[in-house]
């Protein structure tokens, strides 16, 4: 089974609007780390926003929010007053710990696109 | 600017050839992960160095090694490349220890095209 579902291959939003990209995670630990990174095409992983698990309100950084529902494991990032340069990849990541080490799980990503 | 580079940027390599990609993470960070990422795919776990020693790896052969220095830089090694190896690598580096969560710092990636 997956671990990170991102349904939402591609987004269309105009200028100044808000948009909500899903995830959807799979873990059985009760500790765990929810990530958003953009990706331009540069390449370059750029965080944005971090929830943990235990974490009671959503996490917020500027314009971007992180829709903790726990109970659904969902992670949902919502972009306010979308700007053309948010046009990108975006990823949902967990973090988990095994055995002693952490590691970043990503799902496929949303392509956003921002229009005039 | 996340404080961390990597090089090459680009490079093509012929199958069955050897690479050596590199990271140089910032002062105090001394865990540093790599990831692969396919076209059109989200990043892969590689493995993790955690003070110059491996303390994890995903599930990718023994072809790919890495080595990790004091100085915070690191190397991934690739052995014998395959076509499949054709991927943006990626390095992270996290001041926290590996069995902490917390955001990763990347690079901007090595770009390895293998024909």
């Amino acid at each position: 089974a997956q671990k990170i579902t991102q349904t939402q291959p591609g987004m269309f939003v105009q200028e100044k609007e808000a948009v909500t990209l899903d995830c959807t995670y799979d873990t059985s630990d009760p500790s765990y780390g929810l990530f958003w990174y953009k990706q331009p095409s540069s390449g370059e992983m750029i965080f944005l926003i971090y929830q943990g698990s235990y974490d009671q309100q959503n996490a917020t950084e500027g314009r971007y929010s992180l829709n903790f529902q726990k109970a659904r494991k969902s992670a949902n990032l919502v972009i306010s007053a979308s700007q053309l340069g948010d046009s990108a990849m975006y990823f949902c990541a967990m973090r988990e710990v095994n055995s002693g080490y952490s590691t970043l799980t990503f799902g496929k990503g949303t392509m956003l696109l921002v229009s005039p | 600017e996340t404080g961390v580079t990597q090089s090459p940027t680009h490079l093509i390599k012929t199958r069955g050839q050897q690479v050596t990609l590199r990271c140089s993470s910032q002062s105090g960070h001394n865990t540093v992960s790599w990831y692969q990422q396919a076209l059109g795919q989200g990043p892969q776990f590689i493995f993790q160095y955690y003070r110059e020693e491996e303390n994890g790896r995903g599930n990718f052969p023994p072809r790919f090694s890495g080595l990790q220095f004091p100085n915070y830089s690191s190397e991934l090694n690739v052995n014998a490349l395959e076509l499949d190896d054709s991927a943006l690598y990626l390095c992270a580096s996290s001041p926290r220890t590996p069995g902490e969560t917390g955001e990763l710092f990347f690079g901007e990636g090595s770009r390895l095209t293998v024909l």
